[in-house]
């Protein structure tokens, strides 16, 4: 596997389930972020980790929580999730040095599906 | 808060035409960077361009390049010489530091543009 992938690519659950959707870069990047992508909407931050500790947490609903074990992979587990979260989430890393312009590199996506 | 506008909700063009998608953004910041990424239907995104604001010369990548104005607070994308495989929904990203001093950045994406290529 090469670059960021992203397991299920597809999910469908209802509201009082748990799931786990998981994210893992194989670049070596020291950076991972999780985004949600709604129709019409722009692509939202969710999360940011940066040596596997979270630098950023854009005031996302607690049913949502992100775990980073190791730098290369990244999890986001759901419980009692509502109908308005189905979306395309989106992970994505980056080597962050410095100020150097660093490309995000992103996964394929989980398109999520609460009913 | 930054904000990127993309105006264009959808843009069509013909194969081997010429194509240019919009993109204006709202900052008090100086030093920035401004990116296109595309998002072919498969979803995988990719970067298509990167433009550092304290250059003044427009980057180029092959059939892609920018209109840059600074001033204006303007990113546009050129794609030359379209093909079929530049459909995709476009976004305009700026790039922001989380934090002051530090090394880790987040991107602020617009709405997207919706480009068709026609045969």
């Amino acid at each position: 596997e090469t670059g960021v992938t992203q397991t299920p690519r597809h999910l469908v659950m209802g509201m009082t389930n748990k799931k786990s959707l998981k994210c893992e870069q194989h670049l070596g990047h020291n950076a991972m972020y999780w985004y949600k992508q709604s129709a019409k909407k722009p692509l939202e931050l969710m999360f940011v980790y940066s040596l596997e500790e979270r630098v950023e947490n854009n005031s996302v609903p607690s049913r949502f929580s992100p775990e980073c074990p190791n730098s290369s992979h990244l999890f986001l587990h759901l419980h009692t999730l509502q109908p308005e979260d189905s979306a395309l989430y989106l992970c994505a890393s980056s080597q962050d040095v410095g100020r150097a312009v660093n490309e995000q590199f992103f996964g394929p996506g989980t398109r999520l599906t609460v009913l | 808060a930054q904000t990127v506008t993309q105006s264009q909700p959808e843009m069509s063009v013909q194969e081997a035409e010429t194509v240019t998608l919009s993109c204006t953004y709202d900052t008090s910041e100086s030093d920035y960077y401004l990116f296109w990424y595309k998002q072919p239907p498969s979803r995988q995104m990719i970067l298509v361009i990167r433009q550092e604001a304290y250059k003044q010369q427009n980057a180029t990548e092959n059939r892609f390049s920018v209109n840059f104005q600074k001033a204006a607070k303007s990113f546009s994308l050129k794609i030359s010489d379209s093909q079929l495989g530049d459909a995709a929904m476009y976004f305009c990203a700026y790039r922001t530091y989380l934090n002051s001093g530090g090394s880790n950045y987040k991107l602020t994406f617009g709405k997207g543009t919706l480009l068709t290529v026609n045969p």
